[in-house]
């Protein structure tokens, strides 16, 4: 049981390149979000999907897309990036418990663009 | 934008000292998590909370749910050098549907001095 894992670990891209980061889980959850982390400014939502097929808007969604074709996988996309998305991506997977959620996140994806 | 306000920010202690820390918001939640996150890890959940004047531990942690729903608390006994990381708050804000979403505070950075 992995858990959540996240593609890749690390990565940099030069301003206007394109690259999707890939969010696994094998815990069968319905919910899955992508979140950024920067210095002092906690974990911000960028998009979360309750279900395969569905995706929804989250706090800083601007410039990313996602997709959740797989109840297992949940795609984060950066059609052209941007230094302003230089950041620690993480993806978390979620159940309800009694309507309340437990998210577990996966390792992060460190990105760089220059 | 954030709607949690964490402090402290960061603490510097000596090994075997109690921490304590504590998250405030205008808005009433739900549901109040506690995370801690190493360095160049994600988040990993210590203490879930589901009722408001909840009280729950988990070994050397214990973390309340405030009274009046709107903020939260987490005590940390005899610190060891392990407990070094960042500790976040997150919550479900009443209202928010059955998302699952949380909103997370800035963070409170420990560093234990041994």
């Amino acid at each position: 049981n992995a858990g959540v894992t996240q593609t890749p670990k690390f990565r940099v891209l030069k301003t206007g390149q394109s690259m999707t980061l890939l969010c696994a889980q094998d815990m069968n959850h319905e919910y899955m979000y992508w979140y950024r982390q920067d210095p002092g400014m906690g974990l911000r939502l960028i998009h979360y999907s309750v279900g395969e097929g569905t995706t929804a808007k989250g706090e800083v969604p601007d410039g990313y897309n996602v997709s959740r074709l797989k109840k297992q996988n949940f795609l984060l996309g950066l059609e052209s990036a941007a230094p302003s998305q230089t950041s620690v991506y993480f993806c978390a997977s979620s159940y309800l418990l009694a309507g309340a959620p437990r998210q577990y996140f996966g390792p992060g994806t460190r990105l760089l663009v220059l | 934008g954030q709607q949690l306000n964490q402090s402290p920010q960061s603490m510097f202690i000596q090994e075997g000292e109690d921490v304590s820390m504590n998250c405030t918001s205008s808005s009433i939640f739900n549901t109040w998590l506690w995370y801690k996150q190493d360095p160049g890890e994600g988040p990993v959940l210590l203490i879930a909370l589901y009722k408001a004047g909840e009280l729950t531990s988990n070994g050397r942690l214990t973390a309340q749910f405030g009274i009046t729903r709107k903020d939260s608390f987490l005590n940390i006994s005899a610190s060891i050098p392990s407990d070094v990381g960042i500790y976040f708050c997150a919550g479900q804000r009443q209202g928010s549907g059955n998302t699952g979403k949380l909103i997370f505070g800035q963070g409170t950075t420990l560093q234990v001095k041994p």
